[in-house]
């Protein structure tokens, strides 16, 4: 098992580009999780799927859109790039219809807007 | 909204001694809490759930305590080690079946 993989892991962007940042779980889990990490911020929940097809909003989903056409993906796409975008991102994944259940994080992407 | 505090960004100890890092909520009270380790460059591994029914939890050198009435969780580390130097973070819900919410965590050093 991979667990939880992110694509890529470094990235630098020029104000207004966009990307794609790509996560994927091979433990078939049906809740998956985009955070962003900034100093002294902590980690802050961008969106969330609660399984395939399906996505909501977090505390800072301004700025982003997500997808989740198959189970074991979960997409965070940035349209226009801001220099406030610039963060750790980490996606994460966890079992059961719960969100008491253990969350699974992958090694996250390290985003650099300019 | 829920807001949760931890009690200070980083906490220096020796070897052997217990290290005891603080977690504070404020409104809602949360049915369970988590706390995951965190270290450089990597992402968050969890440690320990506990529920609101549950005053104490433990794992090995680890052991969590859960007062509802204090809105504080206590996260202990007996017989520290340098090898337990990383950021902990808590984390729970903002409200009854909501996704979870993180503290901003708290950076143990473990010096030998």
């Amino acid at each position: 098992n991979a667990g939880v993989t992110q694509t890529p892991k470094f990235r630098v962007l020029k104000t207004g580009q966009s990307m794609t940042l790509l996560c994927a779980q091979d433990m078939n889990h049906e809740y998956m999780y985009w955070y962003r990490q900034d100093p002294g911020m902590g980690l802050r929940l961008i969106h969330y799927s609660v399984g395939e097809g399906t996505t909501a909003k977090g505390e800072v989903p301004d700025g982003y859109n997500v997808s989740r056409l198959k189970k074991q993906n979960f997409l965070l796409g940035l349209e226009s790039a801001a220099p406030s975008q610039t963060s750790v991102y980490f996606c994460a994944s966890s079992l059961a219809e719960l969100f008491e259940e253990t969350q699974y994080f992958g090694p996250g992407t390290r985003l650099l807007v300019l | 909204s829920q807001k949760i505090e931890q009690n200070s960004e980083a906490l220096n100890i020796q070897e052997g001694k217990t290290a005891t890092l603080t977690c504070n909520y404020t409104n809602y009270s949360p049915a369970y809490l988590q706390w995951y380790r965190q270290d450089p460059g990597r992402g968050p591994v969890f440690l320990l759930l506990i529920r609101e029914n549950e005053k104490e939890k433990r794992k090995e050198r680890l052991k969590v305590t859960f007062d509802t009435t204090l809105k504080q969780s206590l996260f202990h580390i007996t017989a520290s080690q340098p090898a337990d130097s990383a950021t902990y973070l808590c984390a729970l819900e903002a409200q009854a079946g909501t996704a979870l919410i993180f503290g901003k965590g708290t950076t143990l050093s473990v010096s030998s």
